[in-house]
């Protein structure tokens, strides 16, 4: 099945410094990403929709000038939390819907757990 | 707007157990319906998923009927073993996936 991989798998950073998550979609072409973060015990949460060649679209709350997304390609989509502080640690999911079907699953990355310290 | 609604965990079960997931949704139109695993510290694989009304997707002991008239999803597995503990999570497609809140399983031997 289609494979999407994200990079790293973990990191930890100081307050203040950014931090760039990368999604890539191996092998098929990906015009759309999400990205989502999840709390601990919790949901997954929408945080933005990754277009290739547009901008993305931030769900209601997110803040666009903290977690830019570049969509650079079909096939790679990157998060970069901005200066982050202790309250940006959390687990962040990428995924990819399988291209040119309606209503289809979507092919996730395996995560990555963001530590901010 | 589109929403799911999942039953509250934690699940605590024996192995061998009956397994039942309570999985309900409200949307607009017809939505694909999906179950995903989140195994610990990973993200999240693809269990089953149903397209349109009276489908039954099925995998690896796990069943989910397409339920329209009363626009459930419920997940069920006729006996469970230690290595499904994990969170599941009913998800609905309108487009991007909407989730429900997740449901611990925890399996004993």
């Amino acid at each position: 099945g289609a494979v999407v991989s994200q990079h790293p798998s973990w990191v930890i950073c100081k307050s203040g410094t950014s931090v760039k998550i990368e999604c890539r979609s191996l092998d098929f072409q990906a015009t759309t990403m999400f990205w989502y973060r999840q709390f601990p015990k919790q949901s997954l949460m929408l945080m933005a929709t990754s277009n290739e060649g547009s901008k993305a679209t931030y769900e209601q709350g997110v803040e666009k000038d903290k977690f830019l997304i570049n969509h650079a390609s079909l096939t790679l989509s990157t998060l970069t939390v901005t200066s982050a502080h202790p309250e940006d640690s959390s687990f962040y999911i990428c995924s990819a819907p399988a291209e040119g079907l309606a209503n289809t699953e979507a092919f996730f990355g395996q995560g990555t757990r963001l530590t901010v310290v | 707007g589109d929403s799911v609604t999942q039953m509250e965990g934690p699940v605590t079960l024996s192995e061998e157990a009956f397994l039942t997931i309570n999985c309900t949704y409200t949307a607009t139109g017809y939505p694909s319906l999906f179950w995903y695993v989140q195994y610990p510290g990973e993200g999240l694989q693809l269990l089953l998923k149903a397209t349109k009304a009276d489908d039954k997707g099925s995998n690896k002991g796990f069943e989910a009927t397409y339920r329209k008239e009363t626009t459930s999803f419920h997940l069920e597995k006729g006996s469970v073993q230690v290595s499904d503990s994990a969170v599941y999570f009913c998800a609905i497609s309108p487009g991007k996936l909407i989730f429900g809140q997740g449901t611990t399983l925890q399996v004993k031997p």
